[in-house]
């Protein structure tokens, strides 16, 4: 089983639609969660951390759930710049090492 | 631009010659990372530093992979004796060390042929 699992999509919405991303983690000591952006041959950036409290910037909404270990990330009113493929990364240490494990991750098309 | 440079942008070498990629990290980050990246995947870790120790590494880095970061500051990569399996994206990352933020570079893209 794979440490961090995400919907395989692809996901083609059109504009203005709300869309859902969902991600498992399987190991219970992780500490950290974040959701990273990849455009097309460009490198990952930093979305949004997870928070088990759950967080909002903008139009996208995290959400963590500790105890069944799952991840999600809700996108509302989608814009075709939001095309892209979101990573699903926990990491195992809070403070130190920290390097990231990443899902396959999902790719988003808006369409107009 | 993150300000994480990596050198060269693309490489292509023939199975069997040994290839050299080199991140230079945002100046006051003492954290940088190497990762791996395969078409459709998402990256995979390969070795970390803190400062100029080497204090982790991937599995996936076999004996044919070294890397280094002699002063603290910019850090190499070497893979020798290449075979197709390492052609890939290889992408350097750096953090500061009270943030979990880490910043990748452009990467580095390599084909074997």
């Amino acid at each position: 089983r794979k440490e961090v699992e995400q919907d395989p999509g692809p996901f083609n919405v059109p504009e203005g639609a709300t869309v859902a991303f969902n991600c498992t983690y399987s190991n219970s000591a992780s500490q950290s969660f974040f959701w990273y952006r990849q455009d097309c041959r460009k490198e990952p950036k930093l979305l949004m951390s997870v928070y088990s409290s759950g967080n909002e910037d903008g139009r996208f909404t995290a959400q963590l759930n500790r105890a069944s270990q799952y991840i999600s990330l809700l996108i509302r009113d989608s814009k075709l710049s939001d095309s892209a493929t979101y990573l699903c990364v926990v990491t195992l240490y809070g403070g130190s090492q920290g390097n990231l494990i990443f899902g396959k991750g999902t790719k988003l098309s808006v369409k107009p | 631009d993150t300000g994480v440079s990596q050198d060269p942008r693309h490489k292509i070498t023939k199975r069997g010659q040994n290839v050299t990629f080199r991140c230079d990290p945002i100046s006051e980050h003492n954290r940088l990372y190497w990762y791996r990246q395969t078409l459709g995947q998402g990256p995979e870790f390969l070795t970390y530093f803190q400062n100029e120790a080497q204090l982790e590494k991937s599995r996936l880095l076999s004996d044919r992979f070294s890397a280094e970061r002699p002063k603290g500051s910019f850090s190499t990569l070497e893979i020798q004796r290449t075979e197709q399996g390492d052609s890939a994206m290889y992408l350097c990352a750096s953090r500061a060390g009270p943030s979990n933020e880490q910043f990748f570079g452009p990467g580095t893209r390599l084909t074997v042929l």
